[in-house]
């Protein structure tokens, strides 16, 4: 079936260090949507790319869509505490669902 | 505030009771979906229904089933619940299909 792989599932990095997840497809992605759950909270929406070699930047955050449109990853420069949560990948496939990778849970060691 | 209501937070439930989790959204959005969490296996989704009156099956619809019979509410029904369906439930909704995903609060069920 479609599905999103999704690396590492967990991190642990200190304050300040980088971060990055990484989500990829067997098959074309259609679109990659970001989404950050922090603990004991709901997943909430960060971003969404669909072109090609797309990147895009949120402050410390950057989103990269892959040339071939089947892997994508997100990166945390200088981690905060307010980073802690959990990471999730999800896309379409060109349907009406939205699927998800497994995510990857960071934690910040001060 | 516009959003999305689930209710219960959270239930304690023996096995092999029925159980229905409610959920509400008021932003008029077209698509509604359930989503299970546990640990390890990420958002896994259960039903979904792109449009008031229609309904469609998830990766894991085993045991649940859905309705919506208007726009704004997309209950799940457990009709006999058993241990392993103990999970954190998302509901989620979006302007239309694979459109950006708005989510609950979620229910935490325990079946013993």
């Amino acid at each position: 079936g479609q599905q999103v792989m999704q690396i590492p599932q967990y991190q642990h990095v200190q304050e300040g260090e980088d971060f990055t997840t990484y989500c990829n497809s067997s098959t074309t992605l259609s679109n990659i949507q970001w989404y950050k759950q922090r603990p004991g909270g709901h997943p909430v929406f960060l971003i969404q790319l669909v072109k090609s070699g797309e990147v895009k930047k949120q402050k410390r955050l950057t989103f990269q869509f892959g040339e071939a449109k089947k892997n994508s990853s997100l990166h945390i420069t200088a981690t905060q505490t307010t980073d802690v949560g959990t990471y999730f990948c999800g896309s379409n496939f060109g349907n009406e669902k939205l699927t998800f990778g497994t995510g990857t849970r960071l934690t910040i060691i001060p | 505030i516009a959003g999305i209501t689930q209710a219960p937070t959270s239930q304690i439930l023996a096995a092999g009771r029925r159980m229905t989790l409610r959920c509400t959204q008021d932003m008029r959005h077209n698509a509604m979906y359930w989503y299970r969490q546990d640990l390890g296996l990420g958002l896994r989704l259960i039903h979904y229904s792109n449009t008031a009156g229609t309904t469609g099956k998830g990766e894991v619809p085993d045991g649940y089933s859905v309705s919506r019979a208007n726009t704004d509410d997309f209950p799940l029904t457990l009709a006999s619940a058993v241990p392993s369906q103990t999970s954190v439930y998302f509901c989620a909704s979006s302007h239309s299909g694979a459109n950006v995903l708005t989510f609950g609060a979620g229910s935490r069920l325990t079946v013993l």
